[in-house]
């Protein structure tokens, strides 16, 4: 079955700079990456997804990549905010003929210090 | 503002009672999720139900009971838990069934129950 590793497991950045987070899925066949940030307390929110047809996608200071030879992807925040502080879910999914489950990777606790 | 409804907000019971949670979603989704969560830990899938049939149970204890009365409502049936239940208890959607479909569609949480076991 599928297994996603992310790393770091925590993140510490001054405001302005950039963060880097980064995954590796096991299953070539996934075919679906989203990203959700969860803040203290508060519920898992969907933030960017890609699509195994796309390499990069953008929206606004959030970007992520997909490298489908290599199986990784990776979310970049520029310019990173206080309000970023949060837990970063990655997650992979295999095609719904397989299930169709998110297989989410460990998080990462982003800290942004002001 | 969530779109994915969850009550109660949190929820203290002991190892004997029953009690239900309840999760709403008026999007017109056709799949519906049940997630257990640890602080700091990825959400761990409990139950999907796809066009109001349970599709995956992840070998999860009977203890925990889900019923999908109708395509917007879920429920979680809690009786004889133990403390290790203990835990945020997350419901989530998506467009589209599993089944026949190729295309994954983003999952949407709710806010959460959080559940303290006795």
């Amino acid at each position: 079955g599928e297994n996603v590793e992310q790393h770091p497991s925590t993140l510490s950045v001054q405001e302005g700079d950039s963060a880097v987070i980064k995954c590796t899925y096991s299953d070539s066949a996934s075919n679906y990456f989203p990203w959700y940030k969860q803040e203290l307390g508060k519920r898992p929110q969907l933030i960017i997804d890609i699509r195994s047809n796309v390499g990069e996608k953008k929206d606004q200071r959030i970007a992520v990549t997909l490298n489908k030879t290599a199986k990784h992807f990776s979310l970049h925040i520029t310019e990173t905010q206080p309000e970023d502080s949060a837990v970063y879910f990655c997650a992979a999914t295999p095609p719904l003929y397989q299930g169709g489950k998110l297989i989410f990777g460990q998080g990462t606790e982003l800290s942004v210090k002001p | 503002d969530t779109e994915v409804t969850q009550t109660p907000k949190h929820l203290v019971m002991g190892m004997t009672n029953k009690k239900s949670l309840k999760c709403e979603q008026h999007m017109g989704h056709r799949a519906m999720y049940w997630y257990k969560q640890k602080a700091k830990k990825p959400p761990e899938l409990m139950f999907v139900y796809s066009y109001e049939k349970l599709s995956i149970n992840e070998s999860v204890p009977s203890r925990f009971s889900p019923e999908c009365p109708n395509s917007s409502l879920l429920n979680l049936h809690l009786h004889a838990l133990q403390p290790e239940d203990s835990a945020l208890y997350l419901c989530a959607s998506s467009p589209q069934g599993l089944q026949g479909r190729h295309s994954n569609q983003p999952q949407h949480f709710g806010d959460g129950t959080r559940l303290s076991i006795l």
